[in-house]
């Protein structure tokens, strides 16, 4: 099956600075999907990237899927405290078996002032 | 629309008793999906649907069933719960191979 591996498991970030996730997969991605989750919270959508070398941005955050399509990152420019909580990285297992959803096991993210 | 919701959303149970969490979306998805969430091991997934009448297993199914008699819901029942199904459940739905829309989750302790 599928394996996930997100890096780094947790990070600390000053206010203003940037940071970036990375999500790296054993098999192709047929499309990698990042999600943010708040403490207690369900997760919420933030991109989803298909195509490999594909880059997709909105607001301060910028995700990339490289051209292998086995590796994705998210940066965040310019971190907020809004930016705080559990990025997750979770991916379909493709054609064989649509549906067969996995994820990474999340960064959480701090910002500190 | 009320999106993706789930009920309960707190539950204790004591071990060998039984429930069923309820999942309900308005979206009209063909997909749904139970998850549990546990500490240092992401979501991971337990039975999934891609269709009303069909269910599958996740990743991690064992101790759980499913059905998907109406389009709409999805229920994930318990038959004899143990204290390793702890953890916090959530439900989500999606078009055909799109993104998934998640539920606000419930909280869920086995004694």
């Amino acid at each position: 099956s599928q394996e996930l591996e997100q890096s780094p498991q947790s990070l600390i970030v000053q206010e203003g600075k940037n940071l970036t996730i990375n999500c790296t997969s054993s098999k192709t991605l047929y499309g990698l999907y990042w999600y943010k989750q708040k403490y207690g919270e369900g997760l919420i959508f933030l991109m989803m990237l298909q195509k490999g070398g594909e880059e997709k941005s909105h607001e301060k955050i910028t995700a990339k899927l490289d051209e292998k399509k086995q590796q994705s990152s998210l940066h965040i420019t310019a971190s907020q405290p809004s930016h705080a909580g559990i990025y997750l990285c979770g991916a379909d297992s493709g054609p064989d078996s649509w549906g067969k959803f996995q994820f990474g096991a999340g960064t959480q993210v701090v910002v500190t002032p | 629309n009320a999106g993706v919701t789930q009920t309960p959303k707190f539950r204790v149970l004591k071990t060998g008793q039984s429930m069923t969490l309820l999942c309900a979306q308005d979206m009209n998805h063909e997909y749904m999906y139970w998850y549990r969430q546990d500490p240092g091991m992401g979501l991971r997934l337990i039975h999934y649907s891609v269709g009303e009448g069909t269910t599958a297993k996740g990743e991690v199914p064992d101790g759980y069933n499913v059905s998907r008699l109406k389009k709409q819901n999805f229920l994930l029942g318990l038959e004899s719960a143990a204290p390793s199904q702890t953890s916090v459940y959530f439900c989500a739905s999606s078009p055909r191979e799109d993104t998934q829309y998640f539920g606000p989750g419930t909280r869920l302790t086995v004694l």
